[in-house]
């Protein structure tokens, strides 16, 4: 069965210092997210992205984040200059179209330690 | 904004039911699901059940969607160990929004 794959699965990081989370999304699909679990709390959508842009991104999703598409197949999350509070699972998930909600398929997640 | 709240712990005897319930607030949801993550692990789709629905059986698994009180359940028959995890409800209309998790620990 086809998965999204996402590296690393753990990162220790000091703070300040710039992460990047990679994503492998599912080869046909068009849509592609992000989303982010603070330890106990919960699932935050963070930020979609679709045709090379993003199509919507929440108040969590500031300056100090981006994504890009580098290739015809990585989804990247950059954390530029990382803080305590962005400790957490990242995942990354994609669907093969917005309208078909119901098919969005997750990552194992990247565990990010900001220390 | 949206909100789906989910108690967050629920125990159950091996090979009973488990009942793990879940209100929201977005009556615009077009679709609900049940996710399902294991310990160090990502987030598996259980199942999901479209607004127009009142009930979804899946094996052992049923959805029931009371949209009126904006109440979804999911109900586990035969309960395993396997069936150890956090169950988080969500609701999208165009991003999923998630509950807080339901924690099921399996008593022997």
């Amino acid at each position: 069965e086809p998965e999204v794959t996402q590296t690393p699965s753990h990162q220790v990081t000091q703070m300040g210092q710039e992460v990047i989370l990679r994503c492998v999304p599912i080869s046909n699909h068009l849509y592609f997210y992000w989303y982010r679990q603070i330890l106990g709390q919960k699932v935050e959508f963070l930020v979609s992205f679709y045709n090379n842009e993003i199509s919507e991104k929440s108040e969590i999703f500031d300056d100090q984040f981006s994504v890009e598409r580098p290739d015809g197949s990585n989804f990247t999350l950059k954390i530029r200059s990382t803080k305590l509070e962005d400790s957490a699972m990242y995942f990354c998930a994609s669907s093969p179209d917005r309208s078909w909600q119901y098919t969005i398929y997750f990552g194992e997640g990247s565990w990010l330690t900001v220390v | 904004g949206e909100d789906v709240e989910q108690s967050l712990f629920l125990s159950v005897r091996e090979g009973d039911s488990s009942v793990i319930n879940c209100t929201y607030t977005d009556s615009s949801s077009t679709y609900l699901y049940w996710y399902k993550q294991e310990p160090g692990a990502g987030l598996q789709l259980l199942t999901y059940i479209f607004s127009n629905m009142d009930m979804k059986q899946d094996q052992r698994l049923t959805v029931l969607l009371n949209k009126k009180d904006k109440h979804l359940s999911l109900r586990i028959a035969d309960t395993q160990t396997g069936d150890s995890a956090i169950y988080f409800c969500a609701e999208s209309y165009e991003k999923l929004t998630f509950g807080t998790g339901t924690r099921l620990t399996i008593i022997p």
